[in-house]
């Protein structure tokens, strides 16, 4: 199967940080690339699609960009609701991996 | 609105069964695959597979190959998981999440136990 890597693997940053999460494809994906946030005792929840296109009623401080192997999340302007874990997964053909994922914490 | 509303807590012994069901209401159920992803505890998202309730394709990821069964009624909208042959390391949530390709709704869950 294909892989995914994330990069950080785990974050701390302060309210207001810019903050940028990188995946990297073991193959070419094009930009069939999704973004989930999930914080603990929850489900997962779409952010991104396409590599860059804003799941509705996600907040514009959320960003993504990429294509091919190479992707990344950012958010502009840390919020501490933003708090959770950050995961990536491809979606070309199956299976649709994930990455392992990025915690991201406040200072 | 969206719902996937899942079956409950499951406590199984190694090498059972558990048949976990997510039934779906709010959009059209044969408009969209029904996927299977699990997490273990303290663990990251692993993808198990889907199914498309139009016409009963599946597709499965090769760790799970022989031990899933995805099976589904539309005539009350609802997906189901079997994972045979439980081992310890099978304990982890279980979401079903609807989708084209994209997961853009998700299930709360259903925690499967295993343990002597």
């Amino acid at each position: 199967d294909l892989q995914m890597t994330q990069s950080p693997s785990s974050l701390s940053a302060s309210v207001g940080d810019r903050v940028t999460i990188t995946c990297r494809a073991s193959q070419g994906t094009g930009i069939y690339l999704a973004w989930f946030q999930q914080k603990p005792g929850r489900p997962p929840k779409l952010l991104i699609y396409a590599a860059s296109k804003l799941h509705s009623g996600v907040p514009s401080r959320f960003s993504g960009s990429g294509s091919g192997t190479d992707f990344t999340l950012t958010i502009s302007s840390l919020q501490s609701e933003d708090v959770a874990t950050y995961y990536c997964q491809r979606y070309e053909t199956a299976p649709f991996t994930f990455g392992p994922g990025t915690k991201v914490d406040l200072k | 609105q969206v719902h996937l509303v899942q079956s409950g807590t499951e406590v199984k012994k190694p090498g059972a069964s558990v048949k976990v069901s997510c039934q779906a209401s709010g959009y059209s159920f044969t408009g969209y695959f029904m996927y299977w992803v699990r997490q273990a505890p303290g663990h990251g998202l692993e993808w198990m597979g889907r199914i498309n309730p139009n016409n009963g394709g599946k597709n499965f990821a090769q760790a799970f190959q022989g031990r899933v069964t995805l099976t589904m009624d539309r005539s009350n909208s609802t997906a189901y998981m079997e994972l045979s042959g439980l081992r310890s390391d099978d304990t982890a949530i279980y979401y079903c999440a609807r989708g084209i390709t994209v997961l853009d709704y998700w299930g709360p869950g259903t925690l499967v136990i295993v343990s002597s």
